[in-house]
Order: C-alpha cells, then structure tokens, then sequence
C-alpha cells in the first residue's frame, strides 16, 4: 500500500496570505488528523475528520480550517498567514475499527511565512 | 482537554546504555498511549504502544510501562545504538483524538 502522501512539500508565503495544504491517506483510511509541529512545540492537533465531518478539534484559531472529500482526501487552509504559522504540517491517517488505532504520518508540508 | 508533559528534552546516554523517557498526562479518560520515534528530516513512526488494559509491553529492546493510577507511563530503550538517535514523542488520548508531548531529543554517543 502506498504511504499517506502531501502536497506541497515546501511553501514559502508572506504575511496575510492564504494557503491551502493536501494530504492524501492510505488507501481505505478514512479518518485524516493534522498537526503543527514546531521546535519546542513537538507535535499539535489541529483537526480530525471522518467521512467529510470534523470530529475533533484542537486549540487553534478560526483561521485554520479543513475539509475532506468523499475519497477520504483532505485539505486545511490557514487563512491570514501570520509570521508564528511557519511550521511543519503534517496529516496522519488510520483505520476505523475498535478502540483507538496507529496513525499513519505523512512526509509533511514545510509552510515558511515571510 | 488532554495535556501530555515529557521529560526530559534532551538525553544524551553510550552505546548500550538504557534510556528512559517519561510522560505524564491529565485525562483519565485516555486509553491509548503510542511512542513515535521521529528521525532528522523524516515523518513520526510508531514505535510501540500500549493501551490501558495492559501495564507493560515489550518489544525486542524498547518497552512501555504504563501506571493508570498515577496518569505517567514510560519508554525504556536497552542497549541503546547510534540509530536509535532521532526525537520520540509520546501521545495519549482515544479515538482519533490523539496529544502527544513536545518530544525529547535522543542523543546515543559512541
């Protein structure tokens, strides 16, 4: 099976711009969690979304949202960029099944604000 | 919510020392405690988990003791070696909800 994949990889943007991240799971994977990860942060929780509905969400501003598709395939747009928005993001996914199961991590998408 | 502390960030031990990484969390409802070992440049892979019906699991060098009591649980690595250098981080929660720790940075010298 091929890995969870994201797209872009590197994105340079400059202050007040918007920028949308994607992030494809592995095949039959239908819930997508996102990340920020940033030195002496370690790793974030954004979002989680499951079957096109956000289920989860973490302590960040309204100016970071997501979606997902009916593939399973998701996307999360940070609107405004702000300077302290340069980070890694990162997208896992994993199956559904009985109690809690291994997140799948993606390479990550380098976001640098400018 | 959740809130996840690990110490220590740094830890720097010999070849074939042991290391121990410890975290603590404050949701008593979590049930799901993973280690992810993240190398330079590379995306968090798992490690090792454990869930909260078992108190100890072990894998070949690495083993994961968990006290839901006190809320801590704790990475032990054995005979440690210069690829086992890179930053784990540990996570606790349910579902699909996961929170981890800041991460501590793994330094295995010669």
């Amino acid at each position: 099976k091929a890995g969870v994949t994201q797209t872009p990889r590197y994105l340079i943007k400059t202050r007040g711009q918007q920028v949308t991240l994607s992030c494809s799971p592995i095949s039959g994977h239908r819930s997508v969690s996102w990340y920020q990860q940033t030195p002496g942060q370690g790793l974030q929780f954004l979002f989680e979304y499951f079957s096109e509905t956000q289920r989860n969400k973490g302590n960040f501003p309204g100016r970071f949202s997501g979606r997902q598709f009916s593939n399973s395939r998701s996307e999360m747009n940070v609107s405004t960029l702000e300077l302290g928005d340069s980070a890694l993001y990162l997208c896992a996914s994993s199956s559904e099944g009985r109690g809690p199961l291994e997140q799948f991590f993606g390479p990550g998408t380098r976001l640098t604000v400018l | 919510g959740e809130n996840v502390e690990q110490h220590p960030s740094t830890l720097s031990v010999q070849e074939g020392d042991s290391a121990v990484i410890k975290c603590t969390y404050s949701d008593s409802a979590s049930n799901y405690f993973p280690w992810y070992k993240q190398e330079l440049g590379k995306r968090p892979q798992l490690i090792i988990d454990i869930r909260s019906n078992v108190g100890e699991k072990k894998d070949q060098r690495i083993a994961v003791t968990l006290n839901k009591t006190a809320k801590h649980f704790s990475l032990h690595i054995t005979e440690t070696q210069p690829e086992d250098s890179a930053v784990y981080f540990c996570g606790a929660g349910g579902g699909n909800k996961l929170t981890f720790g800041t991460g501590t940075q793994l330094k295995v010298e010669l």
